[in-house]
């Protein structure tokens, strides 16, 4: 069975703090591809990035970063000197082969100024 | 390109009436998946097609949820008998082969009074 699991139910930071929203997966298959998307206020569930089994590298977009481990089953994922606009519901997801996305419950953010 | 579009956005409706969900996947994506949101159980699939054939609906919660997918582009998610615990918001997805990023359309926001 797959499972995603995000442990952090909600995070709270200031702004310009950096903050790390972490992720632990389950599969069993050695094919598989990690994502995550922002869920906003506004409600859309927009996707950030998509990760395969076996690519390990790390990888930055902007304030954005993503660790992906598999010696620990994680996919975390940090945000850099974080701004209001950041706050949302952050969910990881796992899928392999052609099956559906699986979520994890979601880390909700708040930024404050 | 257009993304995944979902109609409708809102919908309020009484106890007992029949609810259709309208979805148009992304031209040339051979997934659809149909997603519902509430607070208690998170984002969990209904139902998902490949290829307009329906694949897994074990996630439909009851009879009186229903699915189509007549062509490619189209798909119906309807609830007949609606009651107020389906209030939720629905989203509709898609994607393209196997491991792809899958993409959501905004939702449809259902309140059933």
């Amino acid at each position: 069975a797959q499972k995603v699991t995000q442990a952090q139910t909600e995070i709270s930071v200031v702004e310009k703090e950096d903050v790390t929203l972490d992720c632990v997966y389950e599969t069993r298959d050695t094919t598989y591809y990690l994502f995550w998307y922002k869920q906003p206020p506004s409600g859309e569930l927009v996707f950030l990035i998509r990760r395969n089994s076996f690519d390990e590298q790390n990888e930055i977009s902007g304030r954005y970063s993503w660790n992906f481990q598999k010696s620990t089953s994680s996919f975390n994922f940090t945000i850099t000197a974080s701004q209001v606009v950041d706050s949302a519901v952050y969910f990881c997801a796992l899928v392999s082969g052609n099956t559906p996305l699986v979520f994890g419950k979601g880390t909700r953010l708040s930024v404050i100024a | 390109d257009a993304g995944v579009i979902q109609s409708p956005r809102h919908e309020v409706t009484e106890m007992g009436q029949e609810v259709t969900l309208r979805c148009k996947p992304i031209s040339g994506h051979n997934s659809l998946f149909w997603y519902r949101q509430t607070m208690m159980r998170g984002l969990e699939l209904l139902i998902y097609f490949n290829n307009n054939v329906p694949i897994d609906d074990s996630g439909m919660p009851e009879d009186r949820f229903s699915a189509k997918m007549p062509n490619a582009s189209f798909s119906t998610l309807k609830i007949q008998p609606s009651e107020p615990r389906d209030s939720a918001v629905y989203f509709c997805a898609s994607r393209q082969g196997s491991g792809n990023t899958i993409y959501f359309g905004e939702g449809s926001w259902l309140t059933v009074v």
